[in-house]
């Protein structure tokens, strides 16, 4: 069975605090692996996805990297902004849909 | 109208009623989704439209009816609930095979 573990489940930073997100995987034939975002009362918004381990992709403070076992979200110097729920999915080989992970629910204090 | 659109976004039902979710997008997509959103839950699969062709339904229970009519519309039938079916139920469309999904706003379903 397909499982996306997530840690933190809560992240308080101050603005500025760089820091990372993890998620750990186990799936059977890993065809990518995704981060999406969560404002309250919203649905998911789509940010990266990852591939191969190695792979990186990067937008504005955040940046996604992938190993075989797990995925960090990379946080530099956040601003209130980026106060919201970042969710990591995984798509198995031959499936459809993407199974979740729980999320972590990050707050940027000024 | 753009992205991908769900109504009603708020719905408060009892147990004998019956009701519809709606969600329509316009992102030229050829898959769609319903998922559900409890509280301290991660997303949970409900059911998968590939080409209006149902290819994934994760033992939902028969209280759910999906229906998709064609690529761009996507409905969910409710009837008799429990009210351990309160959740946020989100739709999403993609491109057939593809992960990066598109999500509605979601339509929040309290049963009483």
């Amino acid at each position: 069975e397909d499982q996306v573990t997530q840690s933190p489940e809560a992240l308080r930073l101050q603005e500025g605090e760089s820091s990372s997100l993890n998620c750990s995987y186990t799936v059977s034939g890993l065809r990518g692996l995704f981060w999406y975002r969560q404002d309250p009362g919203k649905g998911p918004e789509f940010l990266f996805t990852l591939y191969s381990a190695g792979e990186e992709k990067e937008k504005e403070r955040l940046k996604a990297t992938l190993t075989k076992k797990e995925s960090f979200l990379h946080i530099t110097a956040p601003k209130p902004e980026d106060s919201a729920t970042y969710l990591c999915a995984v798509q198995a080989g031959g499936a459809d849909g993407l199974t979740f992970g729980k999320g972590t629910h990050l707050i940027i204090q000024p | 109208e753009t992205g991908v659109t769900q109504t009603p976004r708020h719905l408060v039902m009892g147990m004998t009623n019956k009701k519809s979710l709606k969600c329509e997008q316009h992102l030229g997509h050829n898959a769609m989704y319903w998922y559900k959103q409890s509280a301290k839950k991660p997303l949970e699969l409900m059911f998968v439209y590939n080409f209006k062709e149902q290819t994934e339904n994760n033992s939902v229970p028969s209280r759910f009816s999906p229906e998709c009519p064609n690529s761009s519309h996507l409905f969910l039938h409710l009837h008799t609930l429990q009210p351990e079916d309160s959740a946020l139920y989100l739709c999403a469309s993609s491109q057939s095979g593809l992960g990066e999904l598109f999500f509605g706003e979601g339509s929040r379903l309290t049963v009483l």
